[in-house]
C-alpha cells in the first residue's frame, strides 16, 4: 500500500521556539493533505486541510498564525508550529489523499511534539 | 454538520470470541462513505474495513464485517474470533462524497482489550 512518511517522529523543543514537521507521500501524489491533532486518549481533531499549490483551509478554533501550513508540492505538505508552548505538546498525525483515487487517504506514523 | 458517535469508551473480549463496537453518525447527505480505522499503540492509523452508503451489502474483511444500517444511520463493526493483535483503539469515522477534499471526520473512539 501507499506510504506517508512524518519527520522527525518525536520533538522536543523550549517554549518560544518554532517546529517544522514534514509529512512526505512516497510512492504517490497527493492534491490533499490533512494535518491532525490528537491528545492521549483520544480522537484525531482535524486542524487543517491543504490542496497542493493553495492556502490551507483550517478547522474553526485553529490559528492560522500559530500552525502554518504549507502543501509546495504534490508529494510534500509541511506544519510549522510558531512560538510554541507547552499547551502545544499533542500527537500530530498527516493524512494524504492520493490524486488517482481520492477513496483511499493514507496516514503518517505522527509527530509527538513536546514543548518545555 | 456531521457528527460521529461511539457510546463505548471501552470493551473487552476474549480470545477467539467475538464483539462489536457501536458507531452512529448524523448526516443530511444521502451519499458518503463510512469506516472503521484501528489504532494499535504504535498510533499507526490502519484502515479495517470502508463501506460506501449507496451500497446495501455490509462490507466485509475476513474476520471484520460491518453491520450498515443506513435508515438508523448505524454501522457497527463486528470482530470474528478475536485475536491478542486486535487489541487497539478503533476509530469510526465518516467521510462525505460531495468533494475529494472533504476530511474524515472521526468519532471518539473505543478501546478495545482482548484476553487470553
Amino acid at each position: 500500500g501507499a506510504v506517508v512518511s512524518q519527520h522527525p517522529s518525536r520533538v522536543i523543543c523550549k517554549s518560544g521556539t518554532s517546529v517544522k514537521i514534514e509529512c512526505r507521500s512516497l510512492d504517490f501524489q497527493a492534491t490533499t493533505m490533512f494535518w491532525y491533532r490528537q491528545f492521549p486518549k483520544q480522537s484525531l481533531m482535524l486542524m487543517a486541510t491543504s490542496n497542493e499549490g493553495s492556502k490551507a483551509t483550517y478547522e474553526q478554533g485553529v490559528e492560522k498564525d500559530k500552525f502554518l501550513i504549507n502543501h509546495a508540492s504534490l508529494t510534500l505538505s509541511t506544519l510549522t508550529v510558531t512560538s510554541a508552548h507547552p499547551e502545544d505538546s499533542s500527537f500530530y498525525i498527516c493524512s494524504a489523499r492520493s490524486q488517482l483515487n481520492y477513496n483511499e487517504q493514507f496516514f503518517g506514523p505522527g509527530t509527538r511534539l513536546t514543548v518545555l | 454538520a456531521q457528527t460521529v458517535t461511539q457510546s463505548q469508551p471501552e470493551m473487552s473480549v476474549q480470545e477467539a470470541e467475538t464483539v462489536t463496537l457501536s458507531c452512529t453518525y448524523d448526516t443530511s447527505e444521502s451519499d458518503y462513505y463510512l469506516f472503521w480505522y484501528k489504532q494499535p499503540p504504535s498510533r499507526q492509523m490502519i484502515l479495517v474495513i470502508r463501506q460506501e452508503a449507496y451500497k446495501q451489502q455490509n462490507a466485509t474483511e475476513n474476520r471484520f464485517s460491518v453491520n450498515f444500517q443506513k435508515a438508523a444511520k448505524s454501522f457497527s463493526l463486528k470482530i470474528s474470533d478475536s485475536q491478542l493483535g486486535d487489541a487497539a483503539m478503533y476509530f469510526c469515522a465518516y467521510r462525505s462524497a460531495r468533494s475529494a477534499g472533504t476530511a474524515l471526520i472521526f468519532g471518539k473512539g473505543t478501546t478495545l482489550s482482548v484476553s487470553s
